[in-house]
């Protein structure tokens, strides 16, 4: 799989957008980019996911570049809630599906 | 409710006495894996499953076993512990048309 290149740390006031990047610049044509988050030390939770079409759900929104090198995952609203680690990840589909790869993600603290 | 569950949540054990830790989802996935997570390391796969009977090595293996032998149970057997298996544990499942990967609790593994 691809390797993904996230911010260590981000900030964001209460009520604003935030806008996490991700880089995936050895992305190929069958892997998708999905989004998670970890709360403390729960397990982590499926945000959204994409292959190359913008997509948006309930929780937020996922901007794909035309390229597909890199995206940004929108949470429009953010609240204390939302502080958390977000992991950026590219994985295959088909056989390769079960291999999936943590990396370091991004730890965003959203204060009032 | 559709979930992940494992148990225990939290174990102490010494080392070398063999131990189980289950897991079960209820959502009719193929896939199943299991993630040790340490501070600085982030999460690890260990080991996944696509399928009844189909197991393959993650990034970690060493020094755990897995089975499936039902498609809804993914226990991770630790046949003789060490202290460097102290860790927090997750178990995860999904399907490849699905919205993503399901994780459980987590189990807070110490091994003295």
């Amino acid at each position: 799989d691809a390797k993904t290149t996230q911010p260590p740390s981000m900030d964001c006031a209460e009520g604003r957008a935030a806008n996490l990047p991700c880089n995936h610049s050895t992305i190929s044509g069958n892997e998708y980019v999905y989004w998670y988050r970890q709360i403390h030390s729960q397990g982590p939770q499926y945000i959204i996911h994409g292959l190359k079409n913008n997509e948006t759900n309930e929780m937020a929104s996922l901007i794909i570049t035309e390229d597909r090198k890199s995206s940004t995952l929108i949470l429009p609203h953010a609240t204390l809630r939302d502080t958390a680690v977000y992991y950026c990840i590219v994985r295959a589909g088909g056989t390769s599906y079960g291999k999936l790869t943590f990396g370091q993600g991004t730890i965003l603290t959203v204060h009032p | 409710e559709a979930q992940v569950t494992q148990n225990p949540r939290y174990l102490i054990t010494v080392t070398g006495k063999k131990l189980t830790v289950t897991c079960s989802q209820n959502m009719n996935h193929e896939y199943m894996s299991w993630y040790r997570q340490d501070p600085g390391l982030g999460l690890r796969q260990i080991y996944y499953s696509m399928n009844v009977e189909v197991t393959d090595k993650g990034d970690v293996p060493e020094g755990y076993k897995v089975s499936r032998k039902e498609k809804r149970n993914f226990p991770l057997i630790l046949e003789s512990p060490s202290p460097n298996q102290t860790s927090l544990y997750f178990c995860a499942s999904g399907s490849p048309e699905g919205r993503g990967y399901t994780f459980g609790s987590g189990t807070r593994l110490t091994v003295v």
